[in-house]
């Protein structure tokens, strides 16, 4: 899978939006860009995901680059259960829902 | 949304011992289940992929004959840490997906620890 680039934290304030960057320059044009989150002593929980057009859901939105080399995922509210980990995965397809986890990064949401 | 039960959540067994975690779809089949483990402060690194009714594809440096993969029915597959170390303590997860769903779904973790 290709490979993507984030940064290691963040930080936010409550009630704030939240705006977590991802770069992935070496994107194929099959590739789905993922986003999961892991909350402390959890497993990951899906995101969402999307492949050219922005996408939004109840928890959260994505804005994909018009190259498709980055991607934005937007929390419109911060709250503090959103303190977690936040990965940006690409997936090939239908690669099975095989995930290759990167660093991510870590959320701080100050009260 | 699509659950993914594992189970236990929390062990602690003693070095020589083995352990075995459960991952059970609980309301889809999955022909496919992963196992993760991650190391604190650590990415999740994945260590194989389960297929109901074959044998399990590991990831290079995960040695089968210690983690062994059984995936018998479509809702669950087991994990068994065989002669457990210290150096296995880890955060153990799994997941599955459905040929309906795009994406993954995660079990609750289990979290070994090995004296």
């Amino acid at each position: 899978d290709a490979k993507t680039t984030q940064p290691n934290s963040m930080e936010s304030n409550e009630e704030e939006p939240v705006h977590l960057p991802c770069n992935h320059s070496t994107i194929s044009g099959t590739d789905y860009i993922h986003w999961y989150r892991q909350l402390p002593s959890q497993g990951p929980e899906y995101v969402i995901h999307g492949l050219t057009s922005n996408v939004n859901n109840r928890m959260a939105s994505l804005a994909i680059a018009e190259d498709r080399k980055s991607s934005t995922l937007i929390l419109h509210r911060a709250t503090l259960r959103d303190a977690a980990v936040y990965y940006c995965i690409l997936r090939r397809g239908n690669a099975g829902n095989m995930l290759t986890f990167g660093g991510g990064t870590r959320l701080m949401v100050k009260p | 949304g699509a659950v993914v039960s594992q189970h236990p959540s929390r062990v602690i067994c003693k070095s020589g011992t083995s352990v075995k975690i459960e991952c059970r779809s609980l309301d889809f089949q999955a022909t496919t289940m992963f196992w993760y483990r991650q190391f604190p402060k650590q990415s999740l690194m994945l260590m194989a992929t389960s297929n109901e009714g074959s044998k399990a594809t590991y990831e290079q440096g995960v040695e089968k004959d210690k983690f062994l993969i059984n995936h018998a029915s479509l809702t669950l597959s087991t994990l068994t840490v065989t002669s457990a170390h210290p150096e296995d303590s880890s955060f153990y997860i799994c997941s599955a997906g459905s040929t309906m769903n795009t994406e993954a779904f995660f079990g609750q973790g289990t979290r070994l620890t090995v004296v």
